[in-house]
C-alpha cells in the first residue's frame, strides 16, 4: 500500500502525559498536513510542511502542540501534557506541488489535492 | 477568511436513485479548488472529486458529478444510481493557493448520506 500511513491508529493516555504521533505521506508527496477532527465535524487545519519547512504554524491549537519533519519525508505531531479536550481523531494528509503530477497518475496524484490517511485517535482520560 | 457551509446534516437515498449534496462557499480569491471528500464509518477521508476554479466544465468521476457555480459560489455534488457503499459523512472542502492560509483545506460540517436498500 502506498497510501498515506498513520501511528498509532488509537491512543489512550491520561491527562498530563505526552504523546507522539508520526505520518507517512505518500512517497512522492513534498507537502504534509496535519488537521484534527472533532466528533460530528469537519476536520480543522492545524499546520503543514513543504518538504522540511514548517510554513504554516499559527493554527496550532496551543504551544502544547508541535509538529516536526525533519528530512522531508516523515512528520510527527506531539502534544505535551494533554487534555482532556485534547480527545479527537488527528489526521495526516500529503499532496504534490503544482505541475508535479504524481508518478501514480489518475486520481491518486492530482496535484494541490490532499490525500489522507485513516488518522491516530486519541483518547485522554 | 473563507468559509464552506453545509445546510443538509444528513440525506436519505434509496438503492440505485439519484441524491444531490448540497455545499456553499465564500471566498474573496479568484484561484481555488473544490472538493468533496467521502468518510465512511472506518473514518478515512477518501477524495470523491475534484473541481479547479478555472473550468468551466463540471467534474464528473464515474458515478459521481458535481454542479459548479462559481458566480453563486455553489458547488453541489450528485451521486448517481448509489449503492450501499455510497453511505458516509460526505465533506465539501475548499483550498486555494493564495491568499491567507495558501493550501490549507477549509472544511463544511459535513452531510451523512445514508443509502436504504
Amino acid at each position: 500500500d502506498t497510501g498515506v500511513s498513520q501511528d498509532p491508529r488509537h491512543k489512550i493516555t491520561k491527562r498530563g502525559q505526552n504523546v507522539t504521533f508520526r505520518c507517512d505521506p505518500i512517497s512522492e508527496h513534498n507537502r504534509l498536513y496535519w488537521y484534527r477532527q472533532t466528533l460530528g465535524q469537519g476536520p480543522e487545519f492545524l499546520t503543514y510542511f513543504q518538504n522540511e519547512a514548517q510554513l504554516e504554524k499559527s493554527r496550532l491549537l496551543s504551544d502544547r502542540f508541535s509538529a516536526e519533519r525533519p528530512k522531508g519525508s516523515f512528520s510527527t505531531l506531539e502534544i505535551q501534557r494533554t487534555e482532556q479536550g485534547d480527545s479527537a481523531m488527528y489526521l495526516c494528509a500529503s499532496s504534490t506541488r503544482s505541475g508535479e503530477p504524481g508518478l501514480a497518475g489518475g486520481l491518486r496524484s492530482l496535484p494541490d489535492t490532499q490525500y489522507f490517511g485513516p488518522g491516530t485517535r486519541l483518547t485522554v482520560l | 477568511a473563507q468559509t464552506v457551509t453545509q445546510s443538509q446534516p444528513e440525506m436519505s437515498v434509496q438503492e440505485a436513485e439519484t441524491v444531490t449534496l448540497s455545499c456553499t462557499y465564500d471566498t474573496s480569491e479568484s484561484d481555488y479548488y473544490l472538493f468533496w471528500y467521502k468518510q465512511p464509518p472506518s473514518r478515512q477521508m477518501i477524495l470523491v472529486i475534484r473541481q479547479e476554479a478555472y473550468k468551466q466544465q463540471n467534474a464528473t468521476e464515474n458515478r459521481f458529478s458535481v454542479n459548479f457555480q462559481k458566480a453563486a459560489k455553489s458547488f453541489s455534488l450528485k451521486i448517481s444510481d448509489s449503492q450501499l457503499g455510497d453511505a458516509a459523512m460526505y465533506f465539501c472542502a475548499y483550498s486555494s493557493p493564495s491568499g491567507a492560509g495558501s493550501y490549507q483545506l477549509t472544511f463544511g460540517k459535513g452531510t451523512k448520506l445514508s443509502v436504504i436498500p
